[in-house]
């Protein structure tokens, strides 16, 4: 089975610091990406890498930033964290045909005091 | 422009009832069609897909066929069960770069004893 593995459940973190979400993947995926979800809202692509080094921006970039220096792991990084990005984060990988799935970890439920 | 719409929800229904949730898709060409499930407090899990016109995905006792004359791919399960209290996302690749898709809002199912 696919595994995407998130290093946080839940985190808890302050105005302005600097906050980074990793993700890692065990099944050789090209393609990564980050989502956030919001009640509401669904779900809405921030950024997504379709090879290392590779980024992309997705529909909702402003306020973040992405690294991905190695195949299995995808960061998300909040530069200067606000609370209007307190959210549940999701990170998914798939192959690079555009048909495929993706598969999706656990999620990071992020709060911004 | 690509888009899914999902039947509004929440939906309540009692334990062994009969399941539909509707979902309908604007893409071009043939997408790959996907329904996901989110259990509370988890990530998103792939629960079904169908690649091509006509083809039934089934997993769990749900089942959804892709319906190409009306663009649709409505799920459907006989007997719900307490445990399939979920969000239920339609979702469709296919026709874009780099894997990625597009997601429906997102159906709240909840089932009573």
């Amino acid at each position: 089975d696919v595994k995407v593995t998130q290093s946080s459940r839940y985190l808890v973190k302050r105005t302005g610091e600097k906050v980074f979400l990793e993700c890692v993947q065990d099944m050789d995926h090209e393609n990564m990406f980050w989502y956030r979800q919001d009640p509401g809202l669904g779900l809405r692509l921030i950024y997504f890498s379709y090879d290392v080094k590779m980024k992309e921006k997705g529909d909702i970039p402003e306020g973040y930033s992405v690294s991905r220096e190695k195949k299995e792991r995808f960061s998300l990084i909040l530069e200067s964290a606000s609370t209007n990005q307190t959210s549940m984060y999701l990170c998914a990988s798939s192959y690079p045909s555009g048909n495929q799935p993706q598969h999706f970890g656990d999620g990071t439920r992020l709060s911004i005091l | 422009g690509n888009s899914v719409t999902q039947m509004e929800g929440p939906v309540t229904l009692s334990e062994e009832a009969f399941l539909t949730i509707n979902c309908t898709y604007t893409a071009t060409g043939y997408p790959s069609l996907f329904w996901y499930v989110q259990y509370p407090g988890e990530g998103l899990q792939l629960l079904l897909k169908a690649t091509k016109a006509d083809d039934k995905g089934s997993n769990k006792g749900f089942e959804a066929t892709y319906r190409k004359e009306t663009t649709s791919f409505h799920l459907e399960k006989g007997s719900v069960q307490v445990s399939d209290s979920a969000v239920y996302f339609c979702a469709f690749a296919g026709g874009t770069s780099y894997g990625k898709l597009t997601f429906g809002q997102g159906t709240i199912l909840t089932v009573h004893p």
